[in-house]
């Protein structure tokens, strides 16, 4: 089965503190695991993935998130929230059955990050 | 490198007529995805295109929602008749295959409104 949960809807932060977005995922098979972020009335964007390498992984604008199998988690972290952050972020799990096999998808519902000047 | 490209962009109709969204996907990309995004909530998937073949519609209402891929480049989305509960931003990506890294490159979207 595959399943993502996002654990909150809403987070505000005040600008210059530190981010923490959770994701928890489950995944019959071994998962690959994106952040996309979506600007009002922009489209989705990727901003780090995880696929086997490295469990921490690096993302565009200071953005990171680790993966750890034990807890089945992939928290999105930024030491310093900017005003530009100010966006929604989804958590999505891929895998496959096989190697060669369709790649299922599924997104979170959502995380809603304000950041207060 | 040219984006994802949808349209149009926003389209208001009357329930029970039809409508229909278009989509051209990344050059060379093999996979394209629909995507339902109603307010609030996060993207849907509604279809996965390997090429011109559908690998999942495991969620595509097929009573009322129809959609092709012909010569597996661009693609529509079709609904026939719509519902009120059809309002929603209608997503397309695209990707280079189905490894399971690989990142989706999405549209702009498409956002209908059901009267």
């Amino acid at each position: 089965a595959q399943s993502v949960t996002q654990l909150d809807s809403h987070v505000s932060v005040s600008e210059g503190t530190p981010v923490l977005l959770r994701c928890n995922y489950s995944s019959s098979y071994s998962p690959s695991l994106f952040w996309y972020v979506q600007h009002p009335n922009k489209g989705l964007q990727l901003l780090l993935k995880y696929t086997s390498a490295a469990t921490l992984v690096k993302g565009i604008n200071g953005f990171e998130a680790e993966f750890k199998k034990s807890e089945t988690s992939f928290h999105l972290t930024k030491p310093s929230a900017h005003m530009s952050d100010a966006a929604e972020y989804f958590c999505v799990v891929t895998d496959q059955r096989y190697s060669g096999g369709y790649q299922k998808v599924t997104f979170g519902t959502g995380t809603k990050l304000q950041v207060i000047p | 490198e040219a984006g994802v490209a949808q349209s149009p962009r926003y389209k208001i109709i009357e329930k029970r007529q039809s409508v229909a969204f278009w989509c051209n996907p990344i050059s060379g990309h093999a996979t394209l995805y629909w995507y339902q995004q109603i307010l609030g909530q996060g993207p849907k998937l509604l279809i996965q295109f390997q090429n011109n073949g559908v690998v999942d519609d495991s969620q595509l209402p097929k009573d009322r929602f129809s959609a092709e891929r012909l010569k597996g480049v661009d693609s529509t989305l079709k609904i026939q008749p719509a519902k009120l509960e059809d309002s929603a931003v209608y997503l397309c990506a695209s990707s280079l295959g189905q490894a399971r890294n690989n990142e989706q490159f999405f549209g702009p979207g498409t956002r209908l409104t059901v009267l």
